[in-house]
């Protein structure tokens, strides 16, 4: 399809475990975010990509997150060591460029047992 | 802390009705959004307003941005089931910094 998509759409994984979340973005948009959403909540800003570049790495929870970006285009959200309070749902979302309007995928709920 | 407060959390409403929900901050924003979230799906936007005093509407979707840029109001009129979904407003700073509400969840009943 030509919406963002994410991989994997669920994951549940054990505690102290390193994790890995893909975003492909539409093709064509040269900015990308990463947003965690806790349940029926608001979405808590991570980070975003201008082209492979990330400017500010300040909404990451902790050093334990790490996100990266190449060619442009796929992106992975790295979580180590995970710990309970790390279960959410995480949404990538694509635009143009920035400022324009955002297209969301439909998540990875992550759980952390 | 929450930069952008929405009110009221929660709205549980009869198909027909009328209902307004609010987004306040403190901060001045370049501009904001509203989305729509539906269970298990991506928000999906509905709007970007950019300009103080700025009125946009979306068919029964009436939406607001405040003169001084911190605040905005969503307007639906004659609500409808498929309305059901939650609603977050998210302020952009500096065109590159997105800060989302808490959402408002509304049920409409047939």
């Amino acid at each position: 399809g030509a919406g963002v998509s994410q991989s994997p759409s669920n994951k549940v994984t054990e505690k102290g475990k390193d994790v890995e979340l893909r975003c492909d973005p539409i093709s064509g948009h040269t900015a990308l975010y990463w947003y965690r959403q806790s349940l029926g909540q608001g979405l808590e800003f991570l980070i975003y990509f201008q082209g492979n570049s990330a400017p500010d790495k300040s909404g990451l929870p902790s050093d334990r997150f790490s996100a990266e970006r190449t060619g442009g285009s796929v992106s992975t959200l790295t979580i180590q060591r995970t710990q309970q309070e790390d279960s959410a749902v995480y949404l990538c979302a694509s635009s143009r460029a920035l400022n324009q309007p955002q297209h969301f995928g439909d998540g990875t709920r992550l759980s952390i047992l | 802390t929450q930069l952008l407060e929405q009110s009221p959390q929660f709205l549980s409403i009869q198909e027909g009705e009328n209902l307004t929900v609010y987004c306040n901050s403190s901060s001045v924003f370049s501009s904001l959004q509203w989305y729509r979230q539906e269970p298990g799906e991506g928000p999906v936007l509905l709007v970007t307003v950019v300009t103080g005093g700025e009125v946009k509407k979306l068919k029964r979707l009436t939406f607001q941005f405040g003169d001084a840029r911190k605040d905005s109001s969503l307007h639906i009129t004659a609500a409808q089931p498929g309305d059901t979904g939650l609603y977050l407003c998210a302020g952009v700073e500096n065109f590159n910094k997105f800060y989302f509400g808490s959402g408002t969840k509304l049920n409409v009943k047939p």
